[in-house]
């Protein structure tokens, strides 16, 4: 069974760091794009990250360009966001997603709390 | 970076049709076949249910089906069924490896 499990989410102060892993299993991390997507509470879908196979290219939203890294261990079967200088705004669950141009499978997510 | 328009709300009866549509830009929904559909209910990752505009995944009910024209995409879900009520948001490819989301519309089976 195709499953991605996204961990490493929490309670976090404005201004500070935290890691999220998602670990796929039933298919070949290495041969696929991946991607964060988030969802504000009560808000809609928004792009965050995404990733190319061999890790040789990222792309990230505006609103994270700088401060956000996405990065793969495929040897792990594991993707990464690391987010740097977090914000209120940047409360959310985060959905590791698997996809090219369009996001075939989804994580269950990770709830991301800023807040003092 | 702008998301896509979608109406809030659309809702009908059941084994009625509706449509909601996804208002993009040329550079992104105007530009690029690659605009998807995803459904979700309160609380669950959203699935897939409509990719390369028009293309169903295996599994998702022909009562689904997708289209485009011009800025705007469209979501057709016929005979309307209970278990449909959920929120469907639409995305397009945005061009250099970005990606851009509707703001999500409900859909409330009268």
């Amino acid at each position: 069974e195709v499953q991605l499990v996204e961990s490493g989410g929490g309670l976090v102060q404005p201004g500070g760091s935290l890691r999220l892993s998602c670990v796929a299993s039933g298919f070949t991390l290495s041969t696929y794009w991946m991607n964060w997507v988030r969802q504000a509470p009560g808000k809609g879908l928004v792009w965050v990250a995404r990733i190319n196979s061999d890790e040789s290219t990222t792309n990230y939203a505006d609103s994270v360009k700088g401060r956000f890294t996405i990065s793969r261990d495929n040897a792990k079967s594991t993707l990464y966001l690391q987010m740097n200088s977090l914000r209120d705004e940047d409360t959310a669950v985060y959905y590791c997603v698997r996809g090219g141009y369009y996001m075939a499978v989804w994580g269950k997510g990770t709830t991301v709390t800023v807040s003092s | 970076q702008s998301a896509l328009t979608q109406p809030r709300s659309v809702s009908g009866s059941p084994g009625q049709s509706v449509t909601i549509s996804c208002t993009g830009t040329s550079s992104d929904v105007g530009r690029y076949n690659y605009v998807s559909w995803y459904q979700q209910y309160p609380g669950k990752a959203p699935k897939l249910m409509i990719y390369d505009v028009t293309n169903r995944p295996s599994g998702v009910p022909d009562r689904f089906s997708g289209s485009k024209s011009g800025n705007t995409a469209s979501l057709t879900i016929s005979g309307l069924q209970a278990e449909d009520e959920a929120d469907y948001y639409c995305c397009s490819y945005a061009g250099t490896y970005t990606w851009v989301f509707g703001g999500g519309t409900k859909l409330t089976v009268l």
